[in-house]
């Protein structure tokens, strides 16, 4: 199955840009999902499709792609942004990766 | 809202066999639209995808994993559930169910609402 690489931790200053990416082959065919998660919670979508965000998600968060690599974009991170973010995409048939996630401390 | 409730032992004993329920509220298990899915996260570390399961009983599982796992339906009951059999100290995990949707022509899929997870530890 597809294997999806993430940087395993990211920093950022308060209120500026940051990037988190996500590498896999599976990404050259399947758009990326990513999931914000905060210690002892469950995972929470933030992007799904191209570049949508569920209700309340807000609109800091966007998503682009090139070749075999997605990403995750926070434009103004904020405090709450602080946590792991995980992508995953379909592969190359009916089986679903996951990343191995993203530490993102906002200094 | 649809929600989504992880139920089960907390505590295996090693080479037993792991038994989780997911209960659907909110909404029906029986959609066309969804499939089902069971995923996990070792203490520390990242998110696995055991396997998704929709409401006629189609099945697909991790190859990692798909010797030792049975995800069944139970649509009267909006529930469905994971067996993993023969399980050692590296299932210890907390274990989330989760609808999964594939859409935008079948380029993306995503997993979204999920339970708030089930720890599960193996140990005698």
């Amino acid at each position: 199955s597809s294997e999806l690489t993430q940087d395993p931790a990211v920093s950022v200053a308060l209120g500026q840009t940051v990037r988190i990416t996500c590498q896999g082959d599976s990404l050259r065919n399947y758009y990326a999902s990513w999931y914000q998660q905060k210690p002892g919670q469950a995972p929470v979508l933030v992007i799904y499709g191209k570049n949508n965000r569920p209700s309340g998600i807000p609109d800091r968060f966007s998503a682009s792609s090139s070749g075999n690599t997605a990403s995750l974009t926070i434009t103004g991170a904020q405090a709450e942004d602080e946590a792991d973010y995980y992508c995953n995409s379909r592969d190359n048939g009916v089986h679903v990766a996951f990343g191995g996630g993203t530490k993102l401390t906002v200094l | 809202q649809l929600q989504l409730q992880e139920s089960g032992p907390g505590l295996v004993k090693p080479s037993e066999t792991l038994s989780l329920t997911c209960t659907v509220s909110g909404g029906s298990i029986s959609s066309n639209t969804y499939y089902w899915g069971w995923l996990r996260q070792p203490p520390g570390k990242g998110l696995e995808w055991i396997g998704n399961i929709n409401y006629r009983g189609s099945s697909y599982y991790n190859p990692s994993l798909k010797s030792r796992v049975n995800i069944s339906v139970e649509t009267s009951k909006d529930q469905f559930s994971l067996k993993l059999s023969s399980v050692t100290a590296a299932d210890t995990a907390v274990y989330f169910c989760a609808r999964r949707v594939l859409a935008t022509a079948g380029l993306s899929i995503w997993f979204d609402p999920w339970g708030q997870g089930s720890l599960v530890t193996v140990s005698s």
